[in-house]
């Protein structure tokens, strides 16, 4: 049972550049998202989605696009890199939260991304 | 104000202390609370649950305010390894959104 597969672990990206970060999950969770990781700022919400075929904005979404066309997959896209998403992006499963008494999130190993 | 707020800490405390951090959040209808914990440079991992009547696992004692609108941790004979950031994680409420508070970092010392 692999978990949240995140792939890749480094990148780096020239401005203006696009790349997919992958995430695959293998527990049958409905729920995804991904989250990104500064210094003093804590983990922000950049989409979700709540099952197949549905996404929506977390917090922070701008500048990032995802698709959820089956239940193990959620790619996030950058579609134009810039300086200001250089980051930790982390993505997470869990069953529907507050279907049930705790749903903890279950993390990928994260991706670290630097736009040069 | 932000949803889910933390102290950042640093909180340095003696091996065998006992800390405790607080979280508060805005929305009163949150639902769901947890505690989790993350080592530097590693993904957060779930600590507990925090329960409405409270609960304990070990030296670990989660406790939900509604009324006040905070859940709280409490460690007790904190050891060496309990140095983390601890992250604190709120429900909003009808949505599928799991909002993390900034992180509490605890540093334990000899």
């Amino acid at each position: 049972n692999a978990g949240v597969t995140q792939t890749p672990k480094f990148q780096v990206l020239k401005t203006g550049q696009s790349m997919t970060l992958q995430c695959a999950q293998d527990m049958n969770h409905e729920y995804m998202s991904w989250y990104r990781q500064d210094p003093g700022m804590g983990l922000r919400l950049i989409h979700y989605s709540v099952g197949a075929g549905i996404t929506d904005q977390g917090e922070v979404p701008n500048g990032y696009n995802v698709s959820r066309s089956t239940t193990e997959d959620f790619p996030l896209r950058l579609l134009s890199a810039a300086p200001s998403q250089t980051s930790v992006y982390f993505c997470a499963s869990s069953y529907l939260p507050g279907q049930s008494l705790g749903s903890p999130l279950h993390f990928g190993n994260g991706t670290r991304l630097t736009v040069t | 104000r932000k949803e889910v707020e933390q102290d950042p800490g640093p909180f340095n405390v003696p091996e065998g202390a006992t800390v405790a951090f607080n979280c508060t959040y805005s929305n009163s209808a949150s639902q769901s609370f947890f505690w989790y914990r993350q080592d530097c440079r590693k993904e957060p991992k779930l600590l507990m649950s925090v329960y409405s009547s409270g609960n304990e696992d070990g030296r670990f004692t989660a406790q939900l305010n509604r009324a006040s609108q905070y859940i709280s941790l409490l460690i007790r004979d904190s050891k060496l390894s309990d140095s983390a950031t601890y992250l604190c994680v709120v429900n909003r409420a009808n949505t599928g959104k799991l909002i993390f508070g900034q992180g509490t970092t605890l540093q334990v010392k000899p």
